[in-house]
């Protein structure tokens, strides 16, 4: 997990804005996930990417997009439209297609709406 | 859908007594994956299993992946206060991957 960065740490937004959460990474793996994280919940699917350009809904897709036009990169935007977006965003990878392979996270980004 | 659940949800342990972990699903599964999650920090990837029945080992903690390919445990024996932390098991099925909600271990000193 040491190969996949997640930019910034903390992130605050006003209500109403649109930000994007950064994540890149250098291990060669195929496919890139976005995971949702709540306080005492497991992880939630957001979206996936398994090649370049193009990605897929996950569970919670509604509020967010994702674009991969890189194999190294595979931003979050977190819209206006996202009602309560307050969680801490963790970025995946695994090394082949398969959505069952073993997950890399990163250090995540926890978003904070004020 | 699929259904996922881990228990206990919360476990305060003195270090150095046992810890289990649960989890259960409702449907057969292809294969079950645990994660562990520090305070702060972010899941890293344990362990496997694939076969029903099957054991794994690994120092302290002792995986289990039931016979009816149903439900897992996770064992830490003697804890030490480096196991806290969450455990997630996640699991698939119909080419899907679902993590439980996890169980947060506190070790007491």
């Amino acid at each position: 997990d040491g190969g996949i960065t997640q930019s910034p740490k903390y992130l605050f937004r006003k209500e109403g804005q649109n930000v994007t959460l950064s994540c890149e990474q250098n291990l060669n793996h195929d496919a890139m996930y976005w995971y949702r994280q709540d306080p005492g919940q497991g992880l939630r699917l957001i979206y996936y990417s398994q090649i370049v350009n193009d990605f897929q809904k996950g569970d919670i897709a509604e509020g967010y997009s994702v674009s991969r036009e890189k194999k190294e990169s595979f931003p979050l935007t977190v819209t206006s439209a996202q009602k309560n977006p307050t969680a801490f965003y963790l970025c995946a990878t695994t090394p082949g297609q398969g959505r069952l392979e073993t997950q890399y996270f990163g250090p995540g980004t926890r978003l904070l709406v004020l | 859908g699929q259904q996922v659940m881990q228990i206990p949800q919360y476990q305060h342990v003195q270090e150095g007594e046992d810890f289990t972990t649960y989890c259960n699903s409702s449907t057969t599964l292809s294969n079950i994956q645990w994660y562990k999650q520090r305070p702060g920090g972010h899941p890293v990837f344990l362990i496997q299993l694939v076969k029903s029945g099957e054991v794994k080992k690994q120092k302290r903690l002792t995986f289990q992946f039931g016979e009816a390919k149903k439900n897992s445990s996770l064992h830490i024996t003697a804890t030490q206060t480096t196991d806290v932390g969450t455990y997630f098991c996640a699991v698939s099925w119909a080419n899907n991957l679902f993590f439980g909600t996890g169980t947060r271990l506190t070790v007491i000193p």
